[in-house]
């Protein structure tokens, strides 16, 4: 099972604020896919990236992944308290087409 | 569309009793997934389906059982409840492991 290291575990800021959240492998991956979790709901799919170098962008979020598919980010922009959340980096590769997923980011953003 | 759904949303069992969790989807989806979710260790694979029929196991499969008669059921069963399975446990379901993953709102359950 590859293993998916997401930095940092906790971040506590304040409204306006920017910040960078981390998935970083020693395993190329064939995709990677962001999530994130509001208390009490399943996950839900923010972005898919499958491109070395690829770039996305979703409103104030910014998506980046990595030359050599081992490593992503995340880029939140003026954080407002709606971004709360727990963020999920997943990924396949390996050779197994079965994703895994990172233990997660828990955001707070206060007012 | 309904989504994914999963009932119950909670539940508390006693050491030893058995019990089921229903996932039901309705995007006539083939590959659908059961996860367990404890603090500060992301989403863990219990067992996975492909398709009607075929089922396999993933990360943290002991204790667990599932079957997958049609495409939209996956029920995963606990064949004798241990207070190591106090967790919340979702479904998902998606039409391949590449494409978005779309998850049930979870059953949170406590061994006693």
């Amino acid at each position: 099972t590859q293993l998916l290291e997401q930095s940092p575990q906790f971040l506590s800021i304040q409204e306006g604020e920017n910040l960078t959240v981390y998935c970083n492998s020693s395993s190329v991956f064939s995709s990677l896919q962001w999530y994130r979790q509001e208390p009490g709901e399943g996950p839900v799919l923010l972005v898919t990236v499958v491109t070395g170098g690829e770039v996305k962008k979703l409103k104030r979020l910014t998506f980046q992944f990595g030359d050599a598919r081992k490593d992503s980010s995340l880029h939140i922009t003026a954080a407002q308290p709606g971004d709360t959340g727990l963020y999920l980096c997943a990924g396949a590769g390996g050779g197994s087409y079965i994703p895994t997923f990172g233990r997660g980011t828990s955001l707070i953003v206060h007012p | 569309n309904a989504g994914v759904t999963q009932t119950p949303k909670f539940q508390v069992l006693k050491t030893g009793q058995s019990m089921t969790l229903q996932c039901a989807q309705d995007m006539n989806h083939e590959y659908m997934s059961w996860y367990r979710q404890d603090p500060g260790m992301g989403l863990r694979l219990i067992h996975y389906s492909v398709g009607a029929g075929i089922t396999d196991q993933g990360e943290v499969p002991n204790g667990y059982n599932v079957s997958r008669s049609t495409t939209e059921d996956f029920p995963l069963r606990l064949l004798s409840a241990a207070p190591s399975q106090t967790s919340v446990y979702f479904c998902a379901s998606s039409d391949s492991f590449r494409s978005e993953q779309y998850f049930g709102p979870g059953t949170r359950l406590t061994v006693t």
